[in-house]
């Protein structure tokens, strides 16, 4: 039973390009949380999603920052016009369903040059 | 604003000692979940206890939760460098979002 996946591992971004980070949930989880892990910081949340629905997004940034997950496919964490402060791990967490016990992805590792 | 305090922040120790990680909130929460975290990899998840004063073991490790729910520790047994590695502990936010409010993580070192 595959885990989650995420990728890319590694993205590099100049200052004021897109990323976008791809998450897979583990077979049979319909819920998708995203955290954020800053260098020398613990991890944070971001935001949870269920398919096609937006549940709770208080730990996303006002601006720049967009997730979805469709019906089908991958969640999409989005940063539009990125600068060197949003360089972190993202990591992408599923359940089955609502709870906090939820399984982890190897993060996508973002640095902006 | 609901916070976890680990203690300690690095902890290293010689092969075959014993250690105690804590985890404090003033808040209380309905489950506390462990995590070990490895270099350039994401969580794992070793754990979850839900009730108060609730003790588990996972082998060497034993996990417990305050009484009042607004505790942890970690406990290892003669560790192993194969326990090095950075552990955390995770809370459910307030809401019942599924949000989880992590600590800021205990680096353990086990030296051989």
């Amino acid at each position: 039973n595959a885990g989650v996946m995420q990728n890319p591992r590694h993205l590099v971004r100049r200052r004021g390009q897109e990323a976008r980070l791809r998450c897979s949930p583990m077979k049979g989880h319909s819920h998708v949380y995203w955290y954020r892990q800053l260098p020398e910081e613990g991890l944070k949340f971001m935001v949870y999603l269920q398919k096609e629905n937006i549940i709770d997004e208080s730990g996303m940034p006002k601006e720049r920052f967009s997730a979805e997950f469709p019906k089908e496919g991958p969640s999409i964490l989005r940063i539009q016009q990125v600068v060197r402060g949003d360089s972190a791990a993202y990591f992408c967490a599923s359940s089955p369903r609502q709870t906090y016990e939820q399984y982890f992805g190897p993060g996508t590792r973002l640095t902006v040059t | 604003t609901q916070l976890l305090e680990q203690s300690p922040q690095f902890l290293s120790i010689q092969e075959g000692e014993n250690l105690t990680v804590y985890c404090n909130s003033s808040s209380v929460f309905s489950s506390l979940q462990w995590y070990r975290q490895e270099p350039g990899e994401g969580p794992v998840l070793l754990v979850t206890v839900v009730t108060g004063g609730e003790v588990k073991k996972l082998k060497r490790l034993t996990f417990q939760f305050g009484d009042a729910r607004k505790d942890s520790s970690l406990h290892i047994t003669a560790a192993q460098p194969g326990d090095t590695g950075l552990y955390l502990c995770a809370g459910g936010g307030s809401g019942n979002t599924g949000k989880l409010i992590f600590g800021q993580g205990t680096t353990l070192q086990v030296k051989p």
